[in-house]
């Protein structure tokens, strides 16, 4: 079956630790996406890239990295520095490049709990 | 600044009886829109789609309405059923600093199903 996969489902991390969190697509798809969602607000994109060895900053950057070493992954970090990691992560992935517009399909997420 | 944004957080319908949801968008550029339901502790799942060159686009129950005019966007689901009960967002596609194309979404509207 085609899809993304998000693992693992739930995480528990104490404060101060690096955590990393996966995502897997075999959709073929050249973007995918980082997302983080509160309780009750709606998606923030953390990291996007387009393509292989690329990728952005998006609005809520600050605490996280990423990589983009192969085409079907790209794993998310949340580091000590994220003050507030506890959150709902999501990761996305869609067809097209720099100038297309395509839905996005989403993982099933991370629940990621600091403590 | 320019957002995407659901008029209200909660509705409630009674099975059977149809529903609509609003949201209200202020990128005038913004070229096109997609719905996502999202159950509880899942990641978002597509629904339906529109380019900002149509007005009207239907699926399996449900249909979006776009009026550039006001820049309202809608979600009507016909015959609501229990299985409807999620978080419903909207997305806009906007272009950023870098040219690259990005999805907006909204806060979401929760919906409730009655029986």
């Amino acid at each position: 079956d085609g899809g993304i996969t998000q693992s693992p489902k739930y995480l528990f991390r104490k404060e101060g630790q690096n955590v990393t969190l996966s995502c897997e697509q075999n959709l073929n798809h050249d973007a995918m996406y980082w997302y983080r969602q509160d309780p009750g607000q709606g998606l923030r994109l953390i990291y996007y890239s387009q393509i292989v060895n690329d990728f952005q900053k998006g609005d809520i950057a600050e605490g996280y990295s990423v990589s983009r070493e192969k085409k079907e992954s790209f794993p998310l970090t949340v580091t000590s520095a994220q003050k507030n990691p506890t959150a709902f992560y999501l990761c996305a992935s869609s067809f097209g490049g720099l100038a297309d517009t395509y839905e996005q399909y989403f993982g099933p997420g991370t629940r990621l709990t600091v403590t | 600044g320019e957002s995407v944004g659901l008029h209200l957080p909660t509705l409630s319908v009674q099975e059977g009886d149809n529903s609509i949801i609003n949201c209200a968008y202020s990128n005038s550029a913004s070229d096109y829109f997609i719905w996502y339901k999202q159950e509880s502790g899942k990641g978002p799942q597509f629904i339906i789609d529109i380019r900002s060159n149509m007005d009207k686009r239907q699926g399996q129950r449900v249909t979006v309405l776009l009026n550039k005019t006001v820049k309202h966007l809608s979600l009507q689901i016909a015959a609501t059923q229990p299985g409807d009960s999620a978080v419903y967002f909207c997305a806009e596609n906007i272009k950023d600093w870098s040219n690259d194309y990005k999805l907006s979404f909204g806060a979401g509207t929760t919906v409730t199903v009655r029986a």
